[in-house]
């Protein structure tokens, strides 16, 4: 079965410091990969997503993420993150072979501390 | 522009009592979904339907049914609540073809005691 592992479910980091969430999928298929923000209270928002080219994928509010076939993995970054960075981000994966559907990783949790 | 909107935002269920769970979006979207969130968990597909007319089970179904009433709206409805089911919920929608982004509605909180 095809899953989506986020490794870790909380990242505490503090302003302006660098912060890196990993994700891991497991297919036999080609993907397409996604990244959603969840502030709290509120829907999911996409902040980037890769379905083909460029392994480089930059997205809104300074994230980036990149795409390694070989490892199976899509970890975002950012080089230097704000308070407003506070948020639970999710990692999310459509199958091609199986439509839109996505299938989630369980969220990593990220508090920015001053 | 509403995007996708979600009624109501906050219920409390009594065990067994019924409820429906209204969604409609105004993106002229062909899919639509309904996600519940769990702590730790991630978002788990409960149904979604493609297009107009068809609807298909998700990861985890059992105790739910849908209602896809026209190209805007889907339906979920609790036929019989169970302390299970206390989740936030969250409806979706997209255009029809792979790798299309899903615009998520702001959320559903469901409490059942």
């Amino acid at each position: 079965a095809q899953s989506v592992t986020q490794l870790d479910s909380q990242v505490p980091v503090f302003e302006e410091a660098p912060v890196e969430l990993r994700c891991n999928y497991s297919s036999s298929v080609s993907v397409y990969l996604f990244w959603y923000v969840q502030y709290p209270n509120q829907g999911l928002q996409l902040l980037l997503k890769y379905l083909s080219g460029s392994t480089l994928v930059k997205g809104i509010n300074g994230f980036e993420a990149e795409f390694n076939k070989s490892q199976t993995s899509f970890h975002l970054r950012k080089p230097s993150v704000h308070i407003s960075d506070t948020a639970e981000y999710f990692c999310a994966v459509s199958f091609k072979a199986a439509g839109n559907k996505l299938t989630f990783g369980g969220g990593t949790r990220v508090l920015v501390k001053p | 522009n509403a995007g996708v909107t979600q009624t109501p935002k906050f219920q409390v269920l009594k065990t067994g009592q019924s409820m429906t769970l209204q969604c409609a979006q105004d993106m002229n979207h062909n899919s639509m979904y309904w996600y519940r969130q769990d702590p730790g968990m991630g978002l788990r597909l409960i149904y979604y339907s493609a297009s107009e007319g068809t609807t298909d089970k998700g990861e985890v179904p059992n105790g739910y049914n849908v209602s896809r009433l026209n190209k805007r709206e889907f339906s979920l409805r609790l036929e019989s609540a169970a302390p299970s089911q206390t989740s936030v919920y969250f409806c979706a929608s997209n255009f029809a073809d792979s790798g299309n982004t899903i615009y998520f509605g702001e959320g559903s909180w469901l409490t059942v005691v």
